[in-house]
């Protein structure tokens, strides 16, 4: 299965920053996703990521707050913009392995918050 | 639409006991069935998953689900509890139809496991 790193793995920000989180993957994938979960709690898809096009953005979540990079098939990045207290969350950068069958493989998140 | 529905939050067994996670799911075509597990301030975990064949899959650490389509249910379990199962369990389905950026996983609201000493 793919392995997947998610850099930073935590991060205290304050209110009005950004911050963009780094997803990397030791294989090449064609779908990427990027979720948000609070602790405890199901998973929110923000965005699918497919290299070379522009990321498709679930209802509720907009580019210009949650701008999402895709240079290759192994690593993504998504960007938390102008942050508030209500950003504080985990997110989730998943693959979807088509070597698998289909199976999502996700990384250990990042957590972040907002002050 | 699409949806899943764990029915239940939480789910207590004494270790040693059979567990079940239970798990139904709508979807309008065929489904891809997923297990996930969450262990404290960690990533997901997949578990094991149905997509053709054998209605009755095993996965890792133990776990089986049985696919009833009769009952479109997915439900997850294990002969004999362990301590360390005591973790957060995802179900999510994906309509084996959808392509392309609606390969999406939809998932439902987890159930947290607790397993007694």
């Amino acid at each position: 299965s793919a392995v997947i790193s998610q850099k930073p793995s935590r991060d205290i920000c304050q209110r009005g920053t950004s911050l963009t989180i780094q997803c990397q993957v030791d294989s090449q994938v064609t779908m990427m996703f990027w979720y948000r979960q609070q602790p405890g709690q199901s998973l929110t898809l923000i965005a699918t990521a497919n290299q070379g096009s522009e990321a498709t953005y679930e209802s509720g979540f907009v580019i210009d707050k949650f701008p999402i990079s895709r240079p290759n098939l192994t690593f993504s990045t998504l960007t938390v913009s102008n942050m508030s207290p209500e950003d504080s969350s985990i997110y989730l950068c998943s693959v979807d392995d088509r070597r698998s069958t289909d199976t999502q493989y996700f990384g250990p998140g990042t957590r972040l918050t907002v002050l | 639409a699409q949806s899943v529905a764990q029915p239940e939050d939480q789910v207590n067994v004494a270790e040693g006991n059979p567990l079940t996670v239970k798990c139904t799911y709508s979807v309008s075509g065929n489904p891809y069935l997923f297990w996930y597990v969450q262990y404290p301030n960690r990533g997901l975990q997949f578990l094991l998953k149905y997509i053709t064949g054998d209605n009755l899959v095993k996965g890792s650490y133990g776990f089986e689900a049985e696919f009833n389509k009769s009952q479109t249910s997915f439900h997850l379990k294990k002969p004999s509890a362990l301590v360390s199962d005591s973790a957060l369990y995802f179900c999510a389905v994906r309509d084996i139809r959808n392509a392309g950026n609606n390969r999406k996983l939809i998932w439902g609201l987890g159930t947290s496991l607790a397993v007694n000493p």
